[in-house]
Parts: structure tokens; C-alpha cells; sequence
């Protein structure tokens, strides 16, 4: 059982416009989330991270919304440009970057796979 | 400075085989962690180690194991290899266990036939 789903596997976005990956949780005791971006013979790269004592965190052309309510996250990309094209991953995890709590492993979806064109 | 260090890169071996995987962490990254990656199923959780102790594990069958040497350095063994093994095997190292963004390794792509 997927406990972090990324239902889209595959975005296509005009070069300028706004990407908007989303992501879906079941785990009620996740409570930082992040994004990766993995391009193909590469690893994932950390993008962007948000806590759950937050509902938006901003950085660069990166913005990321958590809403707990409904147990789901986004990733917007504004403006998008063709170097994002690539597979997207949100991660979540339980307790990570609180020192003073044990934390859980951190989980991944699937994956969306963005293509940004020109 | 050096990234993750996975090797080797790539790898073909044969049914009921078995192979070992290596991971050297970006200096002074403690914590290491290994993820297979398989078309449609994102990246599935295998293990975590941090000071040579796995703190961690996925659900994954015994055949897969894991190890942290006192340097950090890592190595996941793969037994009685399977078809479905085949996968590209990534490491990510963090600097503790409290702290977010991993940094991975470019992985392993194991094919076995």
C-alpha cells in the first residue's frame, strides 16, 4: 500500500507557464515532506522541503503547499523552463528535521515525469 | 567537495547469483541510506544505517542486506538473485539522522538475466 501517491505519472508544460506536481498522502503521522528532481543516469537532488507546522514554503521559481486537511502537497515551478523537465519525486517522512523526536524513514512516491517545452 | 560514490555502475549477473554494492557518503555524512528504484514504483526503502548500526528497514526479503563500515562506507549485498532484482540501486548519505535532504549517488543499475 502506497502511503505517498503522485497520481500523474507524466506532466507536459509550455515553456513560461506554471507546472503544478501533486501529491497525495495517507500517513496522518508524516510531517516534513520533501521534493526531489532526478534527471535519467543521475541521482535525485533535493529540491524543496516543507514542515508540517507550515502550509507554504518559497524558494526561487519553487514554491511548495502543504494542506494537512486533505493530506496533500504541490510543487509549483514558476516560470517553468525546459531544464525542468525531468522525474519529480515527493518524499515524507515522520520526525526528520526535529532533533528532538526519532524519526521514520523517509518515503517516496512514484514519480512525475515533467517535460517542459520550448 | 566529493559527492555520493556508488559502485560499480553497472552490472550484469545471473540468476541465483549474488552481488554486493558499494557506497562511499560525502565526508563526514554519517548517515547512509539505500533505495531501489524500479519503473512505476518510485524509490522503495531498503535499509538505513547510521554508526554501523542499521536503524532501519524496508520490507524487503531477507536475501537483502546491509552493512556500515566505521568510515561510513557502505555495502548492500543481494543474494539468490531474482529477475525482478533488476533495478538501479541508489545510496543517499545525510549528515545525521535528523537532517533532511539527502544527497544521492548516481546508483547502480543491476540487470539480472
Amino acid at each position: 500500500d502506497q502511503q505517498v501517491k503522485q497520481n500523474s505519472p507524466s506532466l507536459s508544460v509550455q515553456e513560461g507557464r506554471i507546472s503544478i506536481l501533486n501529491c497525495d498522502y495517507t500517513n496522518s503521522m508524516f510531517d516534513y515532506f520533501l521534493w526531489y528532481k532526478k534527471y535519467p543516469a543521475e541521482g535525485p537532488t533535493f529540491l524543496i522541503s516543507i514542515s508540517s507546522i507550515k502550509d507554504k514554503n518559497e524558494d526561487g521559481r519553487f514554491t511548495v503547499f502543504l494542506n494537512k486537511s486533505a493530506k496533500h502537497l504541490s510543487l509549483h515551478i514558476v516560470p517553468s523552463q525546459p531544464g525542468d523537465s525531468a522525474v519529480y519525486f515527493c518524499a515524507a517522512s515522520a520526525g526528520r528535521g526535529n532533533v528532538k523526536t526519532s524519526y521514520d524513514k523517509v518515503i517516496f512516491g512514484p514519480g512525475t515525469s515533467l517535460s517542459v517545452i520550448p | 567537495k566529493a559527492g555520493v560514490t556508488q559502485t560499480p555502475r553497472y552490472l550484469i549477473k545471473t540468476r541465483g547469483q549474488q552481488v554486493t554494492l558499494s557506497c562511499s557518503p560525502i565526508s563526514g555524512h554519517r548517515s547512509v541510506s539505500w533505495y531501489q528504484q524500479t519503473p512505476g514504483q518510485g524509490l522503495q526503502f531498503l535499509f538505513e544505517y547510521f554508526s554501523e548500526t542499521q536503524r532501519n528497514k524496508g520490507n524487503f526479503p531477507g536475501r537483502f542486506s546491509g552493512r556500515q563500515f566505521s568510515n561510513s562506507r557502505s555495502e548492500m549485498n543481494v543474494s539468490t538473485l531474482e529477475l525482478g532484482d533488476s533495478a538501479l540501486y541508489l545510496c543517499a548519505s545525510s549528515l545525521a539522522r535528523q537532517t533532511y535532504g539527502y544527497t544521492f549517488g548516481s546508483g547502480t543499475r543491476l540487470t539480472v538475466v
